[in-house]
């Protein structure tokens, strides 16, 4: 079992849609969840990280964390063509600020 | 624009080449890291420097060289590179290293290509 899992997609989503994406995360002891956006042959780009149980929510971006079930998900509401990307999962589980990433999902958001 | 600036955006080498990627930050942050991305994969962790100590290595061999000359800088250097570390290095940083939880912020990597 790997310990970030993401579907690696893609997920085709229509224009003005919401795209729904998943993370699961192996170890409880983990206390820190991020996502990134990184577009084709850019680096990562920080759009959202969360602490604690329950929603948070930052303009079309909306994080969601349950601790118990292990699953972290973004949502993008009235997705764009320019949300095209790869959304990486990241998740803190250790002292030092240690990130461990997912394999990215790849978002296309088409027309 | 990014806050962290690495130089050069791209590198080509020979195998018996010594370079030195750069990466600068001027948020104030005290840590700051090297990360490795092969193509279609997620980024790997390389070093962690925390208030300009290294903190974390990964395992990673000897021919990479980290350095941290003050809490703005972090070089890499690259000596006796082989094909397979053509990728694109990430540099990023944090407020801090010792508290979980401080976002990363990338800069926009150099690419380098290992002849």
């Amino acid at each position: 079992q790997k310990e970030v899992e993401q579907n690696s997609g893609p997920l085709s989503v229509p224009e003005g849609a919401i795209a729904s994406l998943n993370c699961t995360y192996s170890d409880r002891g983990s206390q820190s969840f991020f996502w990134y956006r990184q577009y084709s042959g850019k680096s990562p780009e920080l759009i959202m990280f969360i602490y604690s149980n329950g929603d948070k929510e930052d303009g079309r971006f909306t994080a969601q964390l349950n601790k118990a079930s292990q699953y972290v998900s973004l949502l993008i509401r009235d997705s764009q063509p320019s949300d095209s990307a790869t959304y990486l999962c990241a998740v803190n589980k250790a002292a030092g600020n240690k990130l461990t990433f997912g394999g990215g999902t790849r978002v296309l958001v088409k027309p | 624009d990014t806050e962290v600036t690495q130089t050069p955006k791209h590198l080509v080498m020979g195998m018996t080449n010594k370079k030195s990627l750069k990466c600068e930050q001027h948020m104030g942050h005290r840590a700051m890291y090297w990360y490795k991305q092969k193509a279609k994969k997620p980024p790997e962790l390389m070093f962690v420097y925390s208030y300009e100590k290294l903190s974390i290595n990964e395992s990673v061999p000897s021919r990479f060289s980290p350095e941290c000359p003050n809490s703005s800088l972090l070089n890499l250097h690259l000596h006796a590179l082989q094909p397979e570390d053509s990728a694109l290095y990430l540099c990023a940083s944090s407020q801090s290293a010792n508290r979980d939880g401080q976002p990363q912020h990338f800069g926009d990597g150099t690419r380098l290509s290992i002849l």
